[in-house]
This record gives structure tokens, sequence and C-alpha cells, in this order.
């Protein structure tokens, strides 16, 4: 059982708009910054999305997030083959005192 | 570039100590605002954080697993290491060692956090 909460799938045909859920608390999400990770099948995750909305160099702006209250969202629009992947959201939780991640969404491209 | 790369043994005995060692390149462990990090990933499940490190020598880690982990940081071959004790099958993962940012927004007037390098993973296996 993840401390944050993410749908299982998700799924959309290429050029679609995708949106993945993340729902937290106050103490995870509702007090601190979200990540989003990208994990294709074989490898290893790769920062995605940080501090709620930055993308870090090299990621298309297909990709966007945000943050309100204690839920966050990823949002893929111009949906693309190769973004078939694990997407993972995580914060830092004040009460655990530690990094809590989502349980991850698996998108697929039909 | 930074890069890390993971290793260790693959296949640990029940009772013993995982050991694995990070390999920075591109990069020191002692720059400021990092923190180094293991992350696991067991069979078909999702991201679990084990703990970080700092290069000065605090520690955080996860509840569950404190009292059978222990990451440090070794400047001089800059290195960072993971040792999980007393492994059972359910400790059966793949691991990976990852850089976390730090900074302060001074704009927003807050923290942020975020893992940006992610070693490949190294896959350990304890047999039940």
């Amino acid at each position: 059982q993840s401390v944050l909460t993410q749908p299982p799938s998700a799924s959309g045909t290429p050029g679609q708009r995708v949106t993945v859920s993340c729902s937290g608390i106050s103490s995870n999400i509702g007090s601190n910054t979200v990540n989003w990770y990208q994990q294709l099948p074989g490898t290893a995750p790769k920062l995605l999305i940080h501090t709620n909305n930055e993308r870090p160099s090299g990621v298309p702006d297909r990709f966007s997030g945000s943050r309100s209250g204690t839920s966050a969202s990823l949002a893929i629009s111009g949906l693309q083959s190769e973004d078939e992947a694990d997407y993972y959201c995580a914060a830092w939780d004040d009460s655990l005192k530690g990094w809590v991640f989502g349980g991850g969404t698996k998108l697929t491209v039909l | 570039q930074v890069q890390l790369q993971d290793s260790g043994p693959g296949l640990v005995k029940p009772s013993e100590t995982l050991s694995l060692t990070c390999t920075v390149s591109g990069g020191s462990v002692t720059s400021g605002s990092y923190f180094w990090s293991w992350i696991r990933q067991p069979p078909g499940k999702g991201l679990e954080w084990i703990g970080y490190a700092s290069y000065s020598g605090s520690t955080n880690y996860n509840p569950s697993l404190k009292s059978r982990v222990t990451i440090s940081v070794d400047t001089s071959k800059n290195q960072f290491s993971l040792k999980l004790n007393s492994v059972t099958a359910a400790d059966t993962a793949v691991y990976y060692c990852v850089r976390i940012k730090s900074g302060y927004d001074y704009l927003g007037g807050y923290y942020y956090y975020y893992m940006d390098v992610w070693g490949k993973g190294t896959t350990v296996t304890v047999p039940s």
C-alpha cells in the first residue's frame, strides 16, 4: 500500500491528452513539492517533472505537472507511442520524515 | 554530466548483509546541495526509498528499514554505499543509487528536493 495514491493504469491514443493523478495528504503533497518519474520498460526511472511543474532540460514540453492542495497531476499532450511507460509521483513526507512514492501508473498507448 | 554506477553481488544469502557501492563520475560527492540515496524496487512492484546520506555525515533512513540500514559516503573514492543486514527474501529487488538535489526557492519561500540522477540499478536476489 503506497502512501501516495495513483490510478494503476491509464491509456490513450496517439495525439491525445492524458492525465495521471496523485493524491496525498497535508504532510506530504500538502506541504512539499511533487516530482514525477518516468520508467520505461526494463530501465531505471528518469526525472520527468520536479518542484511541481518544472521540466528538466531535455524533457519535451508535452509533459506538464501541477499541484493543488493535497493532489498533483501529470499531463501528457500529443501522446506518442514512446510515452508508454510507468509513471510515479513522489514527495517528502514531514510526518514519516522520508520520501514517499505513488504506486505507479502504467500508461498504455493504444 | 554526473553519472552513477551501482555495483555489488547479485545474490545474498538469508540473514547475511547486502552491500552495494555507487561510484560517482563527472562530479564530486562533496558538491553542495546534494544528498546520496538508495531506492529499491521489488519485482513487479513500485519504488521504495531506503535512505540518504550527505558527504558531511548526516543520514536519514526509511523508518521501516532504519534498524537494518547504513548509508555512508566515501569522499576519497567518490563513492557512497549501502549496507542492509539480516536480509530475507522480502529484500529481493532492483537497487538504484540516486542523487538528490536540494535547494531553496527564495521567491516562493520553500525548500525543494528531487532525485535527479539515477544509476542503472543492480538486481539483488535473496533466496527463500
